[in-house]
């Protein structure tokens, strides 16, 4: 059973269009989150859920929109796609924050051409 | 707050020989602190993790990271590189209460035979 699952795994599409990810965990875990990974493997934290509820915010742009319908659950909704947002996204969870480690899903690599 | 640098982009090294990843980190408080791996075009997973337990941390496929609170350093080591180690690796420190992980840059292992 996979623990972090993310669809789709790849995503090509053009400027101006609208995408989403879906991202589901079955570990029980209250809080989740969205990284992208740039094409150097930096990986910087882009939204945080706890329970449904938006916890980080890492200055984002709007185009991004992440949602949570429920705890097992974090969905990424991108409009008007641009060049730089071509990167690799992961979700992860975990159980507690801090203490616990991250369970991250496979990515999914985004190219917008 | 937090930070972590992980010292070295690239380290390359023979199979069969040991392996030193090194990573200092900053926190004001007892941090958790982990190491993650990641092969090419998969998610990260956790290799170890060090929550105020014992300093010297055991964890999968033969890596040990040892705590050194004097040094502020977590480094990875291996005794004998296969193959298969080949990946990129990922130093991680949490605060309690930070609410979330700061990733190091990564460090780029290479195994030649």
């Amino acid at each position: 059973d996979t623990a972090v699952s993310q669809t789709p795994k790849y995503l090509v599409t053009q400027m101006g269009n609208d995408k989403s990810i879906k991202c589901e965990q079955n570990l029980g875990h209250d809080t989740m989150y969205w990284y992208k990974q740039d094409s150097k493997k930096f990986l910087k934290i882009m939204f945080s859920y706890n329970n449904k509820e938006l916890i980080i915010n890492e200055t984002v742009p709007n185009r991004f929109s992440p949602k949570s319908p429920d705890k097992a659950h974090l969905n990424l909704h991108i409009n008007s796609l641009e060049l730089g947002d071509s990167a690799v996204y992961f979700c992860a969870s975990t159980g507690r924050v801090g203490d616990s480690p991250l369970h991250f899903g496979n990515g999914t690599r985004l190219t917008v051409t | 707050a937090q930070s972590v640098t992980q010292l070295d982009s690239h380290v390359s090294v023979s199979e069969g020989t040991p392996v030193l990843l090194r990573c200092n980190y900053s926190s004001s408080y007892s941090p958790s602190l982990f190491w993650y791996v990641q092969h090419p075009n998969k998610g990260l997973q956790l290799l170890l993790k060090y929550t105020s337990a014992a300093t010297l941390v055991k964890g999968i496929n033969g890596f040990e990271a040892e705590f050194k609170k004097s040094e502020t350093s977590f480094h990875l080591t291996k005794p004998s590189a296969h193959m298969s180690d080949a990946a990129e690796y990922f130093c991680v420190v949490s605060e309690p209460g930070a609410g979330k992980s700061t990733f190091g840059d990564g460090t780029t292992l290479t195994v030649k035979p």
